[in-house]
C-alpha cells in the first residue's frame, strides 16, 4: 500500500526566510504527486501538482515542488516566505493511475513577522 | 460556480444517534470521496465513489455508510456515532478518479458526546 511521511510536523519561520518542507512516498511505480494547503478555519486547496515531464513543477504563490524519483521525494520549497503562508501544508500521492489519493499527516507552518 | 457544499458545517451529537453529513458538487465530477482530518494523522479516506450507483471503502470506513445515486451528490452516514467519530470532515470531487485535481468542501466538524 502507498504512504507518503512528512517528517516536519511543526515550523516556524521569520518572514522572508526560505522554506523546504519534506515529503517522502513509498511506491515503487508511477504516482502523481500533489501538495495541498489548508489555511486556518479554511479548506484544502492545490498547491501544485506532478504528473510527468520536468519534475521541477511551479504552483500558485510562489511555491514550487520537485520530484526527485530515486529518492521518493517530493519536497515543496519557497524562496521567501510571507506571513500570509502561514498554514498547514499536506502532500499527497494517487499511485498507480489508482483511485486513491494518500495524505501526509501535514507539517504545521508559522510565519513570523 | 458553487463547486463542493457541505452541510452542515458543525453539529453535536450524542453517542448512539445518527445522522447524514451532505455533500453535494455541480462541477458534473463522476469521481467524489470522504475525508475525516485528525491532529497529527492529516486525512484518511473513508469512503469513495467512481460514479453514481458505485462506492467503495477506503482506509477507515467502519461506522460509516455511503451511497450515490446521482452525480451530484454523495452523503455520508453516521449509523451509530461514537466519541472516536469526533473529527472534522472534508468531502472531495475530481473529474478524474485519479484526483488530478480534487475539490474539497469546507468542512464539517463534528463532535460526540
Amino acid at each position: 500500500a502507498q504512504s507518503v511521511s512528512q517528517h516536519n510536523h511543526h515550523v516556524i519561520l521569520s518572514e522572508a526566510a526560505s522554506l523546504e518542507l519534506g515529503c517522502n512516498y513509498s511506491y515503487g511505480g508511477t504516482v502523481n504527486l500533489f501538495w495541498y494547503v489548508q489555511y486556518p478555519g479554511q479548506h484544502l486547496q492545490l498547491l501544485l501538482k506532478y504528473f510527468s515531464g520536468d519534475p521541477l513543477v511551479k504552483g500558485i504563490k510562489g511555491f514550487e515542488a520537485e520530484f526527485i524519483k530515486s529518492k521518493f521525494s517530493f519536497n515543496l520549497r519557497k524562496p521567501s516566505v510571507q506571513w500570509s503562508d502561514t498554514a498547514e501544508y499536506f502532500c499527497a500521492v494517487n499511485a498507480g493511475g489508482g483511485n486513491k489519493l494518500t495524505f501526509g499527516t501535514g507539517t504545521q507552518l508559522k510565519v513570523e513577522l | 460556480n458553487a463547486g463542493v457544499t457541505q452541510t452542515p458545517k458543525f453539529q453535536v451529537l450524542k453517542t448512539g444517534q445518527s445522522m447524514t453529513l451532505q455533500c453535494a458538487q455541480d462541477m458534473n465530477h463522476e469521481y467524489m470521496s470522504w475525508y475525516r482530518q485528525d491532529p497529527g494523522m492529516g486525512l484518511r479516506l473513508i469512503h469513495y465513489s467512481v460514479g453514481a450507483g458505485i462506492t467503495d471503502q477506503g482506509e477507515v470506513p467502519n461506522g460509516y455508510n455511503v451511497s450515490r445515486s446521482t452525480t451530484e451528490d454523495f452523503p455520508l452516514r453516521l449509523l451509530s456515532a461514537a466519541p472516536s467519530q469526533t473529527s472534522v470532515y472534508f468531502c472531495a470531487s475530481s473529474s478524474d478518479r485519479r484526483n488530478i485535481e480534487a475539490f474539497f468542501g469546507q468542512g464539517t466538524r463534528l463532535t460526540v458526546v
